[in-house]
């Protein structure tokens, strides 16, 4: 099946750094979603990409889906206590008989020192 | 946005019952989908959850283990049946309000199931 590498797995950072992180595929995908899980909780959709080359903003949060439809990246700026948790990419593609399926990366799991 | 909401939010079962759970959307959704967090980890499509007909599971997933029903456009349940302690996850439904080809999905908060 379908696999996202996604990197790092965990990030520890300075409260004001900003942070990157990213997800690749051997696979195209129509759409890359980028979720926020934080404990206890269900993930919160973030930011949605539909174009290949789509740069998008929500607020501090910057993604986009790669040229190739086979990436994409996932930037905040001047982190703060809040932004902890685990961050999820998500790849959707046509997996048949009209529906579409959503491959998920490993995540990416946040901490900021304050 | 859809709001999703699940019943239980948590529950500790013993080993060998079964536990259904209840996903509700506050709007009428075309597709609705069920998927498995195991502990640390990310999350595993179980199957899809289809208004009328019989859901469509995943390799790996069957339908005598996660029994599923949808017997509405808002409403959909998922039986984890003769459970076992590796049956303890957290359970997400998800939606996709329009189904189409650009739509995206969004999540219930969960349901913490511990078997023991």
């Amino acid at each position: 099946g379908q696999q996202l590498n996604q990197s790092p797995q965990s990030m520890f950072i300075q409260e004001g750094e900003d942070v990157s992180m990213n997800c690749t595929s051997s696979s195209i995908f129509n759409t890359w979603l980028w979720y926020k899980q934080d404990p206890g909780e269900g993930p919160v959709l973030l930011i949605a990409l539909y174009k290949a080359g789509e740069l998008t903003s929500n607020g501090r949060l910057t993604a986009q889906f790669g040229i190739t439809r086979k990436d994409s990246f996932l930037n905040i700026s001047a982190s703060i206590p809040s932004d902890v948790g685990i961050y999820f990419c998500a790849g959707r593609s046509y997996s048949g008989a009209g529906s579409y399926q959503l491959t998920f990366g490993k995540g990416t799991k946040l901490s900021v020192i304050p | 946005s859809a709001v999703i909401s699940q019943k239980p939010s948590r529950d500790i079962c013993q080993r060998g019952t079964s536990l259904t759970i209840q996903c509700q959307v506050d709007s009428q959704v075309t597709m609705m989908f069920w998927y498995r967090q195991q502990p640390g980890q990310s999350l595993t499509l179980i199957a899809t959850a289809n208004q009328g007909s019989e859901a469509t599971y995943e390799s790996g997933f069957v339908i005598d283990k996660f029994p599923i029903s949808r017997p509405n456009l808002t409403f959909s349940t998922l039986t984890v049946s003769n459970m076992s302690p590796e049956d303890s996850s957290i359970y997400l439904c998800s939606v996709a309000p329009s189904g189409g080809a650009s739509d995206t999905q969004y999540f219930g908060p969960g349901t913490r199931l511990t078997v023991l």
